[in-house]
């Protein structure tokens, strides 16, 4: 089975500063990659299809890069809303998630 | 847009059967998508269950898959979650998903999930 690794587990920032999250797959996904935010209490809401491909009404300071087994996310310019926690998934084969990311105000 | 909902019991007794049901609405249930299970214990990540196909096929996490029976009723617009001889750590939100694709790529709509604690 493919393993998904993200790192890290938890990160601090404050509003205005950007982020940077890895998401590494145990082999290759080519692009099969989608990243997620979950906010307490919610159902996780999809941010980027396709490793790099913007889901419609997301804000575009939210970018995905990577392919073959390295991923990034990226948010630019913090807002107060984007405290939550983040998740990698893969869809190459058995559906499966990343540990997540927690990122919390500094 | 789709809709998702969850319905079933919050409170399941150990070594019984966890039943939850997936109304779907905004999108058929005979459309070219997979319907998923997907759980979250507290405080967790992620934990993919399985999914079943219109016509009823069925693919099933590997760890889980001796426990767990997902079906479709069509006329109804809903699909089923069963998982057997349930223990305190199947204790966790689940969701119901519909695995949609932007042409080979898929990804998930989540419904709002649903609070199941196993305990006696």
């Amino acid at each position: 089975d493919i393993q998904m690794t993200q790192s890290p587990s938890s990160l601090s920032a404050s509003v205005g500063d950007s982020v940077t999250i890895t998401c590494r797959a145990s082999q290759s996904i080519t692009n099969y990659l989608n990243w997620y935010q979950q906010k307490p209490g919610k159902a996780p809401n999809l941010l980027i299809y396709a490793a790099s491909s913007l889901q419609s009404g997301v804000p575009s300071r939210f970018s995905g890069s990577g392919s073959g087994t390295d991923f990034t996310l990226t948010i630019s310019s913090l807002q107060p809303e984007d405290f939550a926690t983040y998740y990698c998934q893969q869809s190459y084969s058995t559906p499966l998630f990343g540990q997540g990311t927690k990122l919390e105000i500094k | 847009q789709v809709q998702l909902q969850e319905s079933g019991p919050g409170l399941v007794k150990p070594s019984g059967t966890l039943s939850l049901t997936c109304a779907v609405s905004g999108d058929s249930i005979s459309s070219s998508n997979w319907w998923s299970w997907v759980r979250q214990p507290p405080g967790a990540g992620l934990e993919w269950i399985g999914e079943i196909y219109h016509d009823g096929s069925t693919n099933y996490n590997s760890s889980l898959k001796s426990r767990v029976t997902i079906s479709v009723d069509k006329s109804k617009k809903q699909f089923s979650l069963k998982l057997y001889y349930v223990t305190a750590a199947d204790t966790a939100v689940y969701y119901c998903a519909r695995k949609g694709y932007y042409g080979s790529r898929s990804y998930y709509n989540w419904g709002q999930g649903t609070q199941v604690t196993v305990s006696s």
